[in-house]
């Protein structure tokens, strides 16, 4: 069956530590997505990638960093810089980077602070 | 450019009616609703188009009023499958809107009681 598998469920970060949250689709969708999702603050966007070799920043990009090399993967790397990184994270994507498509998402990771 | 969603929260007796709402200050493309459960992926519901008409998926249907930027989401005959969060999505048309990417209220946190 396709969808988007992210790896771990969950993840205990350390003081000072990175974590790399992964994120895989077997949908053949060109646009990929992570969220940031905090009890009643919605899911707010950390960075974006419309097609292979390329993102961009969302509206909480601080003290995340991530990559696209290849199509079905869009690891996020939770850095030292993030003081806050304790949340749900989710993957999302859609088929085509322009409007009007669906968004489809994984089952999220849960990170926490050791 | 969040957009806002009334109420916060609902409750509910099965089979009782209820009606979200999810409104802009920036013209909209489209709007998004999606469902999620505690601890899950959010799920996609419906999309509602510029010049679109109202969409429906068995007793949860939807509107989008272009002129005032709004939206609704109805819930007819609530079930108990229906308790969790719903979120709205925009996409706008506005300057300096990013094509493709939505923006997602706070949720209104539904809950049917049996």
């Amino acid at each position: 069956d396709g969808g988007i598998t992210q790896s771990p469920k969950y993840l205990f970060r350390k003081e000072g530590q990175n974590v790399t949250l992964s994120c895989e689709q077997n949908l053949n969708h060109d646009a990929m997505y992570w969220y940031r999702q905090d009890p009643g603050q919605g899911l707010r966007l950390i960075y974006y990638s419309q097609i292979v070799n390329d993102f961009q920043k969302g509206d909480i990009a601080e003290g995340y960093s991530v990559s696209r090399e290849k199509k079905e993967s869009f690891p996020l790397t939770v850095t030292s810089a993030q003081k806050n990184p304790t949340a749900f994270y989710l993957c999302a994507s859609k088929e085509e980077p322009g409007l009007n498509q669906p968004q489809h998402f994984g089952d999220g990771t849960r990170l926490s602070i050791l | 450019q969040q957009p806002v969603q009334s109420p916060q929260a609902v409750i509910l007796r099965e089979g009782e009616d209820a009606v979200i709402n999810c409104s802009s200050s920036k013209a909209l493309y489209s709007v998004h609703w999606y469902r999620q459960k505690h601890g899950e992926a959010p799920v996609f519901l419906m999309i509602l188009l510029k010049g679109g008409e109202q969409k429906g998926h068995e007793k949860i249907s939807a509107s989008f009023n272009e002129k005032k930027q709004q939206s609704s989401l109805y819930l007819t005959a609530s079930q108990l499958s229906y308790s969790g969060t719903y979120f709205c999505g925009t996409e706008g048309v506005h300057r300096g809107s990013t094509l493709g990417r939505l923006y997602f209220g706070r949720g209104t946190q539904l809950t049917v009681w049996p």
